[in-house]
């Protein structure tokens, strides 16, 4: 069954460090995204992807890098991580052309 | 800039009542719009669409609702069961651009009392 997997689940962070948040899908979907949902604020995005090797910035990108080195593997990385970042995060990947959007199960991020 | 509004923020109705959530939209170029739900500790999930070209679709007690001139659309939920309690998030599109970048609103979390 085609699918979203995101890795991991929970994470805990120290400020200051490193976290790559992790998203493979195996949906042969080309377009890849990187949300993050707060309380009254939605889904918010913040980097995207075509296909392999390309990576855009969605609306919130600051603090935030994404890379994409397969069809199937989408990152999100924090290199210098901050408490405003708590949040949990989710990937999606959608069909070029389409709209619809199958969603990971998300990773819950503390930054302490 | 947000694209799309929704309302209200949250909302509690008994079980067997109708529920009605309701979303805007800015942009003329959008002519597709989904509705998504998300249950705690999960993604969220597709529940129902619709075109432009339609002002109605139904799918079970779910139909979505479409007014392309008030630029508004709306999700009735009718026969409302304690397992419909989650966050539904409205969306807009232009469907058949390369990118096809969904725009969603600030979600419903909405609770069904038995």
């Amino acid at each position: 069954e085609a699918a979203v997997t995101q890795s991991p689940r929970n994470k805990v962070a120290v400020t200051g460090g490193k976290v790559t948040l992790s998203c493979n899908q195996t949906n042969n979907h080309n377009n890849m995204y990187w949300y993050r949902q707060d309380t009254g604020h939605g889904l918010r995005l913040i980097h995207y992807s075509y296909g392999a090797g390309s990576t855009e910035k969605g609306d919130i990108p600051d603090g935030y890098k994404a890379s994409r080195p397969s069809q199937e593997n989408f990152s999100l990385i924090l290199e210098l991580a901050t408490p405003s970042q708590t949040s949990v995060y989710f990937c999606a990947s959608g069909d070029l052309g389409n709209s619809d959007y199958t969603f990971g199960s998300g990773t819950r991020l503390l930054v302490i | 800039q947000q694209q799309v509004r929704q309302s209200p923020q949250s909302l509690t109705v008994w079980e067997g009542g109708t529920t009605v959530l309701t979303c805007s939209y800015e942009d003329s170029t959008f002519n597709y719009f989904p509705w998504y739900q998300q249950f705690p500790g999960e993604g969220p999930a597709l529940l129902i669409s619709i075109l432009s070209v339609s002002d109605k679709k139904e799918d079970g007690r779910f139909t979505t609702f479409f007014n392309k001139r008030e630029k508004k659309l709306s999700l009735h939920i009718i026969d409302s069961q304690p397992g419909d309690s989650a966050t539904y998030f409205c969306a807009a599109s232009e469907r058949g651009s390369a990118l096809g970048r969904l725009h969603f609103g600030a979600g419903t979390q909405l609770i069904v009392i038995p």
